[in-house]
Parts: structure tokens; sequence; C-alpha cells
């Protein structure tokens, strides 16, 4: 079936950058999307890609996209303090209704 | 409404009772998803609806669990006879369908613990 897999855990210190990698398995996928989950809160989307573009950028964001390795990632710039979250990646096809989810990447930023 | 409302926020029950999460989704949003996340988990599909059409159950994880959904909006998701594992957040989500380009918009979901 299809899987998104994601690493657990990163830490950066403030002002770095943070990059969040993600993988799936879905040749068909069509959108792929990164969600931001702030601790007692629901998930928040923080920006898409189409399958046929390799890069978008959004302020301090910028997502990669191989579609050949199916490797998915999230760069953050300049990461702050307010950036520390768990990370989600998900992806959807034209043949499934509901997203697939990957297991979260916690992001730990230390001042 | 201006977002998607979930409640109640927090739940505990006893094994073996039933329990009802409610959802109310964006307004106009034809689309509404359950998911669960369970700790250090990802997120789980449990059922999804769309319009009126019949909805997509093939992530409901045993006949326990069924949801509903009212006049295309609110949504309840009932849990019969729970067991400790159905301990976990249930986040609902609905979404304008047609571009699934705009993503989901999720309520803050219901944590329940079942003792």
């Amino acid at each position: 079936g299809e899987d998104v897999e994601q690493s657990l855990f990163l830490s950066v210190r403030e002002g770095d950058s943070s990059v969040i990698n993600c993988t799936y398995t879905d040749s068909s996928s069509t959108y792929l999307y990164w969600y931001k989950q702030e601790p007692g809160a629901g998930l928040q989307l923080l920006t898409y890609i189409f399958s046929n573009m390799d890069m978008k950028q959004d302020q301090r964001l910028t997502v990669l996209l191989n579609k050949k390795d199916k490797h998915l990632s999230l760069r953050i710039a300049d990461t702050q303090t307010g950036d520390s979250a768990i990370y989600f990646c998900a992806e959807a096809d034209t043949g499934r209704r509901a997203l697939t989810f990957g297991s979260g990447t916690r992001l730990q930023v230390q001042p | 409404g201006a977002g998607v409302s979930q409640s109640p926020s927090n739940k505990v029950t006893e094994k073996g009772k039933d329990v009802e999460l409610r959802c109310d989704p964006i307004s106009g949003h034809t689309a509404l998803y359950w998911y669960r996340q369970s700790l250090g988990q990802g997120l789980e599909f449990l059922i999804y609806f769309q319009g009126n059409s019949a909805p997509d159950k093939s992530g409901l994880p045993s006949d326990r669990f069924s949801a509903e959904r009212t006049g295309g909006s609110v949504s309840t998701l009932t849990i019969q006879r729970t067991q400790q594992e159905d301990s976990a957040v249930y986040l609902c989500a609905s979404s304008s369908s047609g571009d699934r380009g705009y993503g989901y918009t999720f309520g803050s979901g219901t944590r329940l613990t079942v003792v």
C-alpha cells in the first residue's frame, strides 16, 4: 500500500536552516503537502506542491520535490523558536480520496 | 463557522463505554474526514464523507467504529465498547472538494483516554 516516511526528530539552533525530509512510495501522487502541528492543536497547512513541479518557495519555506526518487523536503530558512513543532508530510493521488500522512518530524529549535 | 470545531476537546471514559465525538466543519465544505493520531504515530485515516455520496469507510479499524454526517454538515464519530487501544487524538478535517491543492483544514481534535 501507500507509504510516507519521515525521520522522527530534528534539532537545530535558532537562525540556522532546517531541512525536513520525506519519502513516499506512490508514483501516482498528484499533490504533496507539508503540515505543521503545534502542541495541543490540529494540523495547519503550510504549503503544498503539485507533482509536476520541482520547487516551490514561499517566504522562509522552500519545498523541493525529486519525483524520480520520490523524495520531498521542506527547508525552513532562519529557523525561529516559534517554528518548533511537528511537521507532517502528506500525499494525495487521483485514485484515493484521503491524504496519506507520514508519522511526523519533531523539530526542536534551540535558542 | 470560521474553522473546524470539534467537541469535546478531552474525553475520559471507562473501558466498555460508548463515546460520541462531534465535528462541525467549515460552512460550505462538502468533504469531511476523520483521522486518528496515536501517541508518536502519524495520522491514521478512518473515514471520508463527500457530499451525498456513500462514505469511504475503508479506514475504520473495527465494527465498533461508526460515523454519520447529518445534512451534509455536522459529523459524529461513535466508538462502541471502548478499549484502551482506542486512546488517541481524533482529528476531523474538512475541505472544499474539486481542488485538493487547498489541502484540509483541521480541527484541534478530541483527546480520548480510555481507562
